[in-house]
C-alpha cells in the first residue's frame, strides 16, 4: 500500500518562492509526479522524478530523495495564475497506477 | 501533445438513474485508461484501471457492479454509474497512457450531480 502526506494550504506573495513538500511510504516506488490542479479542472503535469536529485523546468523545480521518501516542488517568481492545488503522486512499481496525496493549496496574493 | 477528452463535462441526474461518461484519447492509442473520483477539497482517488479488450481492475472498496467500465477500443473508455445516488455526486476524471509510458494524460473531468 501507499501513504502520501502533503501539508494543506499556504499563502505567498507574487514574485516570491514557495516550496511544497511531499512525503511518501510505498512498498514499491517507480517515480513521483507533481501536478497542478485549478479548481474544477483536471490535473496538469508539472514534473516527474524517478532518480534522486533536482529536476529544473523553468520556474518549477522538483527534488526527490528516495531513501527519505521525500520530494519537494519549488515554485519561483510566483504569479497570480500559480494559485492552484499542487498534487504529488507516486507511481507503483510493476504497473502504472498513481497514488495521489491530498494536495497543497497555494494562494498567491499581490 | 496527447489530448484526452471527456463527455459530458457536467451532468445532473435524478437519484436511481444511470449516467454514462465517455473518455476518449484524441491523438493516440490508449492501451490503459484510469478512472478517478475526486470529492471537494480531497485528492484524486483511483477507482479502476482499464486495459483495452479486458476487464477493468477495480480498487478496493469500489463496487464493480455499480461503476461499469468498458474499454472497447484503444481510444474510448466509458464509465457508467448505475442507480446513482446523491453520495455519488463527485468530479470524475479519466486519464490515459500507452505502452510502458510513465505519463498519464488527464481528461478535463466530468462533474456529476445526483439530485
Amino acid at each position: 500500500g501507499q501513504n502520501i502526506d502533503q501539508p494543506t494550504e499556504m499563502t505567498a506573495t507574487e514574485g516570491a518562492i514557495v516550496q511544497i513538500n511531499c512525503t511518501y511510504q510505498t512498498s514499491g516506488f517507480n517515480g513521483l509526479f507533481w501536478y497542478q490542479q485549478h479548481a474544477g479542472e483536471a490535473p496538469t503535469f508539472l514534473s516527474y522524478n524517478v532518480l534522486d536529485g533536482l529536476e529544473e523546468k523553468g520556474r518549477f523545480s522538483s527534488f526527490l530523495s528516495r531513501s527519505k521518501g521525500y520530494s519537494y516542488l519549488l515554485l519561483k517568481e510566483l504569479q497570480m495564475k500559480d494559485s492552484a492545488s499542487y498534487l504529488c503522486a507516486v507511481r507503483e512499481s510493476g504497473n502504472n497506477r498513481l497514488a495521489f496525496g491530498k494536495g497543497n493549496q497555494v494562494v498567491v496574493i499581490p | 501533445g496527447a489530448v484526452v477528452s471527456q463527455h459530458p463535462s457536467w451532468v445532473i441526474c435524478k437519484s436511481g438513474t444511470s449516467v454514462k461518461i465517455e473518455c476518449r484519447s484524441l491523438d493516440f492509442q490508449a492501451t490503459t485508461m484510469f478512472w478517478y473520483r475526486q470529492f471537494p477539497k480531497q485528492s484524486l482517488m483511483l477507482m479502476a484501471t482499464s486495459n483495452e479488450g479486458s476487464k477493468a481492475t477495480y480498487e478496493q472498496g469500489v463496487e464493480k457492479d455499480k461503476f461499469l467500465i468498458n474499454h472497447a477500443s484503444l481510444t474510448l473508455s466509458t464509465l457508467t454509474v448505475t442507480s446513482a445516488h446523491p453520495e455519488d455526486s463527485s468530479f470524475y476524471i479519466c486519464s490515459a497512457s500507452w505502452g510502458t509510458s510513465y505519463e498519464q494524460y488527464f481528461g478535463p473531468g466530468t462533474r456529476l450531480t445526483v439530485t
